[in-house]
């Protein structure tokens, strides 16, 4: 059985602020590591993903997630922030062999000016 | 344009009464699936389906039921036996193989009259 913990539900911070959203996830079987965005009343947008290869993966709107084995975790980075990026952030685990994702609970950003 | 369509954006229930929400694709996957999203609980699995004429019980699957008798097509009934209803359904597609990546509809609010 696959699970992801996300471990904050909430991160507020400043406009041109870093931040980091945490993810640590449980898996027996190799992963595929997952970040979404969701803007509020839409659907979900993938950022990145990791399947293989170079532990620093870069996705869109400036955000990068850095998959760390021994710590199983998958956590996003993105060094300043905007107004823009206010939305929730889902963390995803997939691999094994029924082609089904586990999602996180999700992480609210809210960039404050 | 390629994608993932959900339809109504908007969906209200009565008492007693079966609904159907519509997701359909012009991606050619060959899997699809439906989350239910409450907020804080993140995403939780339906049904899924890999191919035509077959699919599966997600984690919640009680109160609902689907069919796949079209690859692009996959829509889900929510029955008078789901007792609590009211939240944002997201219909999902992938290929089988390799990464697993889903992409999203723009999802379908059923609201409780």
């Amino acid at each position: 059985a696959q699970s992801v913990t996300q471990l904050d539900s909430q991160v507020p911070v400043f406009e041109e602020a870093p931040v980091e959203l945490r993810c640590n996830y449980s898996s027996s079987v190799s992963v595929y590591l997952f970040w979404y965005v969701q803007y509020p009343n839409q659907g979900l947008q993938l950022l990145l993903k990791y399947l293989s290869g170079s532990t620093l993966v870069k996705g869109i709107n400036g955000f990068e997630a850095e998959f760390n084995k021994s710590q199983t975790s998958f956590h996003l980075r993105k060094p300043s922030v905007h107004i823009s990026d206010t939305a929730e952030y889902f963390c995803a685990v997939g691999g094994g062999s029924n082609y089904k994702l586990t999602f996180g609970k999700g992480t609210l950003l809210t960039v404050n000016p | 344009d390629g994608g993932i369509t959900q339809s109504p954006k908007y969906l209200f229930r009565k008492e007693g009464q079966n609904v159907t929400l519509s997701c359909e694709q012009n991606l050619n996957h060959d899997a699809m699936y439906w989350y239910r999203q409450d907020p804080g609980q993140g995403l939780r699995l339906i049904y899924y389906s890999q191919i035509v004429n077959d699919f599966q019980k997600g984690d919640i699957a009680e109160g609902y039921s689907v069919s796949r008798e079209k690859k692009e097509s996959f829509p889900l009934t929510v029955t008078s036996a789901q007792k609590n209803p009211t939240a944002f359904y997201l219909c999902a597609s992938s290929i089988l193989q390799g990464s697993e990546t889903q992409y999203f509809g723009p999802g379908t609010r059923l609201l409780v009259l």
